[in-house]
This record gives C-alpha cells, structure tokens and sequence, in this order.
C-alpha cells in the first residue's frame, strides 16, 4: 500500500494548456509539501501546508495553486503551462509541525515527470 | 537563514571503494540532519538520520555522524556497490518548524 501516491507519473502537455497533479497520503501525517525538481536534481520547495492551511508559499508564479481539500490530500493546479514548468514534481508528507518539532522525516511520493511542448 | 552546502558531483568509484560524500550546514539552534537517497526514476527516501550532536545515523552500510563542532554531516561507506549508484541529498529541517532545506544533490556511479 502507497504511502504518499502521486497521479499522474508522467504529463505531456503542450504550451498554455492547464493540468492537475494530485497527491494523496495514507500515513496520518498533518503536513504535505510540493517540491520542483529540475533536470540538474536541485529540490525547491513550492508549497506546505499543515492540517489543510498554507504555511509556506516560495516565490512560485500565480499559475501554479495548491488545493488541500483534506489534510490526506493535497493537488497541484497549473495554468496557462510554460516550456520552463517542465521538470519533476514530488509530493511529501511530513508527521511533525511546531516549534521543537525537527526529527521528522519527508517521505515523498515517487515524482510526476511533467513535459511541456 | 538555515542552509545545507553538499560536496558537488558527479563521483564516478569502482566497486569495492570507500566512499565519502561532504555536507556541511548553518543553522540556528539544534537542527535534525538527513541523507536522502534517489535511485533513477524514482522519489526520495530516507537513507539515514541523525537528531542531535554527536548521534550516527546508520543505514545499509552508509553512516553518517552530527557534528556540530564542524557542522558537518559527512556520508560515508566503506565499500559501494554497483546498486549503489543514485543521487544523495544532504538535508536539514529545522527546529522551529517543518521546514526542510536540502542540498544540492550528489550524483554518484559505481562500475564494476
């Protein structure tokens, strides 16, 4: 059984169209993450949120917005698609949040390979 | 600001190699430290941890100790093999919250 399940595992898409990525997690955990890795591996945080509340929000493009319908879930929504959105999305689910609450791990989803023509 | 800085790749190694892997960090306070391993075409998973100084963390034979007289978070493991070839994230997340800070990622190859 998945614990952080990503869909879709692979996107072909051309300029300008809008896609979906969804996350799910079955471990309990109370905060989800989206992460961009690009093609040299570097990992940037996009989006948490903890309990479906958005904590941290980096300097992504207003095309791209997080839906946490339920702490279990959380989706990733692109508008208006560009060449430079191609790259790896990962989601991860993380049990701890709060002061004092380093030790927690990240468990990640197995990544959604999004390919913008 | 909290950042981790991880010895840039790619290593190439023969099987059998001793290998090492540098990562240093800046952080306020008493982070947790990470390893994270990547095998081709797949997500991150957690390799090794470590949660406060002077704690290894140990994992398939890779270790790692919390130094934080050189905040240092060193991989090492004394004999690689082929199966071993993936891309290795040093990570720290921080004690004052769910935030998590991940180096740049080194590539490693091992040949037979």
């Amino acid at each position: 059984d998945t614990a952080v399940s990503q869909t879709p595992k692979y996107l072909v898409t051309q300029m300008g169209n809008d896609k979906s990525i969804k996350c799910e997690q079955n471990l309990g955990h109370d905060t989800m993450y989206w992460y961009k890795q690009d093609s040299k591996k570097f990992l940037k945080i996009m989006f948490s949120y903890n309990n479906k509340e958005l904590i941290i929000n980096e300097t992504v493009p207003n095309r791209f917005s997080p839906k946490s319908p339920d702490k279990a879930h959380l989706n990733l929504h692109i508008n208006s698609l560009e060449l430079g959105d191609s790259a790896v999305y990962f989601c991860a689910s993380s049990p701890l949040w709060g002061s004092g609450g380093g030790g927690g791990e990240l468990f990640f989803g197995e990544g959604s390979r999004l390919t913008v023509l | 600001g909290d950042s981790v800085t991880q010895m840039e790749g790619p290593v190439t190694l023969s099987e059998e190699a001793f290998l090492t892997i540098n990562c240093t960090y800046t952080a306020t306070g008493y982070p947790s430290l990470f390893w994270y391993v990547q095998y081709p075409g797949e997500g991150l998973q957690l390799l090794l941890k470590a949660t406060k100084a002077d704690d290894k963390g140990s994992n398939k034979g890779f270790e790692a100790t919390y130094r934080k007289e050189t905040t240092s978070f060193h991989l090492e493991k004394g004999s690689v093999q082929v199966s071993d070839s993936a891309v290795y994230f040093c990570a720290l997340s921080s004690n004052t919250g769910n935030q998590f800070y991940f180096g740049t990622g080194t590539s490693l190859t091992v040949i037979p």
